[in-house]
């Protein structure tokens, strides 16, 4: 068990252009979280995945915002036209609907820098 | 909604003293978790203690241990004999004991920054 990883772990673009991001969560793990980490700020929730069906959506989460996770297994995060405000750490977290609390297993994130 | 306050964006301690991080939140629900979440620079965040709602006695992990005040809803952590290596951001975070929507989603507050003094 290798943890979550994320790739890129860091992410410069230009305004205007597509950016996507990957993440593999913990290979027994179910669940899927989506956050994003501004400057100064916690972690806030984009979105949640059970298997393969995505069931919750922030309204942080605007139509430039997608996110898939095709046969339950790793996940995308494409944000289309980006923005200087898109800019910040992109976190995934992973957990397994097993056990009693469901804790969430964070990746390293992908830094995004819109220019 | 839930609201998670960390009230001090930065504290520092001397190594091998003691410190505590404040936390308070907000919620109508009777029931839910607590977590503290050491976020090192350039880390990936993970989870340091965690408190049922339900259950009376405060939790504790090794050097970790938290005064969780249900009443008062505050969720404090201490850290004691602090090593150098216990330097990060620190999240206080909330969520919910049942969702009927199975989301399990986690509410953090703004993040408290350690320093370690040698």
């Amino acid at each position: 068990d290798t943890g979550v990883s994320q790739n890129p772990r860091h992410k410069i673009t230009k305004r205007g252009q597509n950016v996507t991001f990957r993440c593999d969560p913990i290979s027994e793990h179910n669940r899927l979280y989506w956050y994003r980490q501004t400057l100064g700020q916690g972690p806030e929730f984009l979105t949640y995945f059970q298997n393969e069906a995505q069931l919750e959506k922030s309204r942080l989460l605007s139509d430039r915002f997608s996110a898939e996770r095709p046969k339950g297994s790793f996940s995308t995060l494409e944000i289309q036209r980006t923005e200087q405000g898109d800019s910040a750490m992109y976190l995934c977290a992973s957990s397994f609907s097993g056990g009693d609390t469901y804790e969430q297993y964070f990746g390293p994130g992908t830094r995004l820098t819109v220019t | 909604a839930q609201t998670v306050t960390q009230s001090q964006p930065e504290m520092s301690v001397q190594e091998a003293e003691t410190v505590t991080l404040s936390c308070t939140y907000d919620t109508s629900e009777s029931d839910y978790y607590l977590f503290w979440y050491k976020q090192p620079p350039s880390r990936q965040m993970i989870l340091v203690i965690r408190q049922e709602a339900y259950k009376q006695q405060n939790a504790t992990e090794n050097r970790f241990s938290v005064n969780f005040q249900k009443a008062a809803k505050s969720f404090s952590l201490k850290i004691s004999d602090s090593q150098l290596g216990d330097a990060a951001m620190y999240f206080c975070a909330y969520r919910t004991y049942y969702s009927g929507g199975s989301n399990y989603k986690l509410t953090f507050g703004k993040g408290t920054l350690l320093t370690v003094n040698p």
